[in-house]
């Protein structure tokens, strides 16, 4: 009965491959994000997504590409893998557009490039 | 863009201590919101607040918000050793804008 869920929970993969992050809810939310915490704890969104339009695109690398099937996916695709990418990424949901409410989060992917 | 810078950056005090964290930010904002982060986990959502409420209380929770300051206080009474964890403040204006984080406080409550 997990509200927010991502997969995999650990990526440890090379430079240059390209790799995906799933994440899915179930509590019926319109809005999912997409959020970078570096290594110093600092989250910074990437992404926002509401019912499958895209609504926020922070200066984020064109090689991660966020795509939403339906409103309780959100997956985020990576190509050309960097160094600099290795992270851990949060998805999360709410139940009303921008901030007005409280988000949930699920329990991210943590992503190591070598 | 970072909004919010916790203080102080860490924390540490013995187990039925309150404990104290702050929250200055730089804009106008519509909510002010606190998450907890246990090591490894996600973040959990703890209170909301509203730029027209000055308090509000959750549990062992207190937040108050001075908007004319720019800032928000975080008081967790009777701190318990499964406190410990990273707080995080975060705002939104009143825009179509997703949360934007501080940095956190890093609590440690000693049994």
């Amino acid at each position: 009965d997990t509200a927010v869920s991502q997969t995999p929970k650990y990526l440890v993969t090379q430079m240059g491959n390209d790799k995906s992050i799933k994440c899915e809810q179930n509590l019926g939310h319109d809005t999912m994000y997409w959020y970078k915490q570096d290594s110093k704890k600092f989250l910074k969104i990437m992404f926002s997504y509401n019912n499958k339009e895209l609504i926020i695109n922070e200066t984020v690398p064109n090689r991660f590409s966020p795509k939403s099937p339906d409103k309780a996916h959100l997956n985020l695709h990576i190509n050309s893998l960097e160094l600099g990418d290795s992270a851990v990424y949060f998805c999360a949901s709410s139940q009303v557009k921008s901030g007005n409410a409280g988000y949930t989060f699920g329990s991210g992917t943590r992503l190591t490039v070598v | 863009s970072q909004q919010g810078e916790e203080d102080p950056q860490a924390l540490s005090i013995q187990e039925g201590e309150n404990a104290t964290m702050n929250c200055s930010y730089k804009t106008s904002i519509n909510n002010l919101q606190w998450y907890r982060q246990n090591s490894g986990r996600g973040l959990v959502h703890l209170i909301l607040i509203r730029s027209n409420e000055r308090e509000k209380h959750s549990g062992r929770l207190r937040v108050t918000l001075d908007t004319s300051k720019k800032s928000s206080s975080l008081l967790i009474t009777a701190s318990r050793a499964a406190d410990t964890a990273s707080y995080f403040c975060a705002t939104t204006d009143s825009g179509n804008t997703p949360l934007v984080f501080g940095k956190g406080t890093r609590l440690s409550v000693i049994a």
